[in-house]
Parts: structure tokens; C-alpha cells; sequence
């Protein structure tokens, strides 16, 4: 357990409404993840976070955005949601040295389902 | 670039009889390897790992998976089935960095194990 928790673990939402997914760790871990889970898709990453303020964009970015103010929190917003952001989203962190002895290793919270009407 | 193919979406078994998860991979780089499982509502648990040590690598509960270059593949097997070990299996790559934050894990689209009495 890396002490991962995500907020809220269930909504519905209708179309073009702003959601804010967090993500909350307690372990002071620098390495943040948002991945989207869809059936046939595995998980693929939404953004990542490499420290406070410092963040970056994954593969499948388009209509969201991330902050992270905090160490132990990473926010993953949709500013107008779309029925295609139905999906259920995980937060992940991984344990590191030094970025160049990550192998890819990563604690991933219990994840949010988001419904989109 | 980097990718997964999970050969199987869903694999149905009786209790006691050998598993076997397929995975095929493509990397240009030399990648490390990893099973994760996912049980139902839950988050991803590491399974295990491969990380150019040994071929051959042994993971919790029973599992492992051999590493065969040749064939860019990692296939998951256990000698016998437990009604616990059904749940949704994800082999990953890990290989191309991400800037600032270690490697990029690209998930297969996973492969559903069912576990009949």
C-alpha cells in the first residue's frame, strides 16, 4: 500500500461541465501519474508530474489538465467534459532512486469512475 | 516505439489446470517486462517483473513468466488455477523514457481470466 487515496471514486457528470479528480499520497513520492482505463485499451497515460509544479503530458492529453501545488497532491481536471472522458481513471506513483534507475514500477490508488451523460 | 499484444481478451479455466497469458511485445530498446493484475474494483498490483536479469522470473502467488527474446514475447503461466487468481491480467512494457520521469509503461489491453469450479 503506498498510501494512495483518489477522490471521488464515483460521479456522474453531464456534458460540458467542469470534474476535478484528486489524487492524494502520503508518502512524499515525486513521480505522479493519471492514466485512463478503457475496455480493449489497457491504461493509458493522461499526464504525469515530476515534482511540484512540474508536469508533463502523456499520450491521450487532449481535454484534460493537471496542477500539482503540493507534493502529496496531483489534480487531474476536465474543464468541459465529453461523453469520450467516460472512463475510469487511475493515479499512480512510482518509487525512485533517480530517474534513471526508474523501471517502470508503479502503486496505482483504487481509481475513479467518471460518467459522462 | 513501443507496444503490446495480448493474444487472448478472455481465458477460461477449471480450478487446478495449468494458466497460460499470452504476451507479445515490440520495443527498440531493450525493454523491461511486467504482469500486472487487476481483481474487480480494485487498482493494478505488480505480479512481477523482468528487468534483463534472469529469463525466467517467478512473481507472487505462483505466478511467473519467461522472458524469450527471439520471439518478443512474455507469456504468464501457473501450474494450477485458484478461483482467487480470476481477474483481468495486464502485460506491460517499459522502455521509452519519459522526459523528466523514467520510462513510459505501455499496457496491453488485457486479458480477462475466468476460474471454473
Amino acid at each position: 500500500d503506498a498510501g494512495i487515496t483518489q477522490s471521488p471514486r464515483h460521479k456522474v457528470t453531464e456534458t460540458g461541465t467542469p470534474v476535478t479528480l484528486r489524487c492524494h499520497q502520503t508518502e512524499n513520492h515525486r513521480y505522479m501519474y493519471w492514466y485512463r482505463q478503457d475496455p480493449g485499451h489497457g491504461l493509458r497515460l493522461i499526464h504525469y508530474s515530476y515534482g511540484v509544479k512540474d508536469t508533463d503530458k502523456g499520450e491521450v492529453s487532449d481535454g484534460y489538465s493537471v496542477s500539482r501545488s503540493k507534493t502529496e497532491d496531483f489534480l487531474l481536471t476536465l474543464e468541459s467534459a465529453t461523453s469520450s472522458q467516460t472512463s475510469v481513471y487511475f493515479c499512480a506513483i512510482s518509487v525512485l532512486l533517480a530517474v534513471t534507475t526508474n523501471t517502470g514500477e508503479l502503486f496505482f490508488g483504487e481509481g475513479s469512475r467518471l460518467t459522462v451523460l | 516505439a513501443q507496444s503490446v499484444t495480448q493474444l487472448d481478451s478472455h481465458v477460461s479455466v477449471s480450478e487446478g489446470t495449468p494458466v497460460l497469458l499470452r504476451c507479445n511485445y515490440s520495443s527498440s530498446y531493450s525493454p523491461s517486462l511486467f504482469w500486472y493484475v487487476q481483481h474487480p474494483n480494485k487498482g493494478l498490483q505488480l505480479l512481477l517483473k523482468y528487468t534483463s536479469a534472469a529469463t525466467l522470473v517467478k512473481g507472487i502467488n505462483g505466478f511467473e513468466a519467461e522472458f524469450k527474446k527471439s520471439e518478443t514475447s512474455f507469456h504468464l503461466t501457473k501450474p494450477s488455477a485458484h478461483m482467487s487468481d480470476a481477474a483481468e491480467y495486464f502485460c506491460v512494457v517499459s522502455a521509452l523514457a519519459l522526459r523528466n520521469a523514467g520510462n513510459m509503461l505501455t499496457f496491453g489491453g488485457g486479458t480477462r481470466l475466468m476460474v471454473k469450479p
